[in-house]
């Protein structure tokens, strides 16, 4: 099966502009997550979807950071405006939900848009 | 407050050596642990959950709920598992929280 495709790959924006990420989950996972990475960092959870509902995103700046489903498929999340210290890996990732309480619920990663804020 | 913290950056062991990268976690439910690995200019990937109880690549990991901890063993370490290595924790709402990872190198 294809993987989770994200675009771009690298992005370089200065301060005060506006940057949006793009991700195609794997075909029927319901469930899709938005990861901030920071270098020396693990990745940090900023939106959780189930289908094109949120279902957390408590670790999202929701002053400057935005993010939709529209349709349960793909995902858009948009900065506006940047700051030097969101310069950071974004990853992706979904997974099935037709495995809750299975336990063998599996994220699968995209391969992260590379953002640097000058 | 939920956390997973890895305490080394780095860990270099020699090719044959035994390997243990640590992990401890602060949870108020039960929680689900996973060992992640992202291999040079690849993907994030599973390695492995604690519920399957499985062995992937000659990895294992017990949880220890006792000692809140959750430690990625190999006893004989091999080059190919040079990679960077987060230890994951899953809650109740299938809400990931990440450590800040473990960069492993093995050395011939």
């Amino acid at each position: 099966e294809a993987g989770v495709a994200q675009s771009p790959r690298y992005k370089i924006i200065e301060k005060r502009q506006s940057v949006a990420f793009w991700c195609n989950p794997i075909s029927g996972h319901a469930t899709l997550y938005w990861y901030q990475q920071i270098l020396g960092q693990g990745p940090k959870l900023l939106i959780q979807f189930q289908n094109n509902g949120v279902v957390d995103d408590s670790q999202l700046p929701k002053d400057r950071f935005s993010a939709e489903r529209l349709k349960g498929v793909d995902s858009t999340l948009k900065i506006q405006p940047a700051k030097l210290e969101d310069s950071a890996v974004y990853l992706c990732a979904s997974s099935s939900w037709a495995s809750v309480g299975g336990g063998q619920e599996t994220q699968y990663f995209g391969p992260g848009t590379r953002l640097l804020v000058l | 407050a939920q956390r997973v913290t890895q305490p080394e950056k780095l860990l270099s062991v020699f090719k044959g050596a035994p390997v243990e990268l640590k992990c401890n976690y602060s949870y108020s439910g039960s929680p689900e642990l996973f060992w992640y690995v992202q291999y040079s200019r690849q993907r994030l990937q599973l390695l492995l959950r604690h519920i399957s109880r499985e062995s992937i690549k000659g990895f294992t990991a017990d949880l220890n709920k006792g000692e809140t901890s959750f430690h990625l063993k190999k006893p004989f370490a091999q080059e190919e598992d040079s990679a960077m290595y987060y230890c994951a924790l899953r809650s109740g709402t299938y809400k990931y929280i990440f450590g800040t990872g473990t960069r492993l190198k093995v050395l011939a």
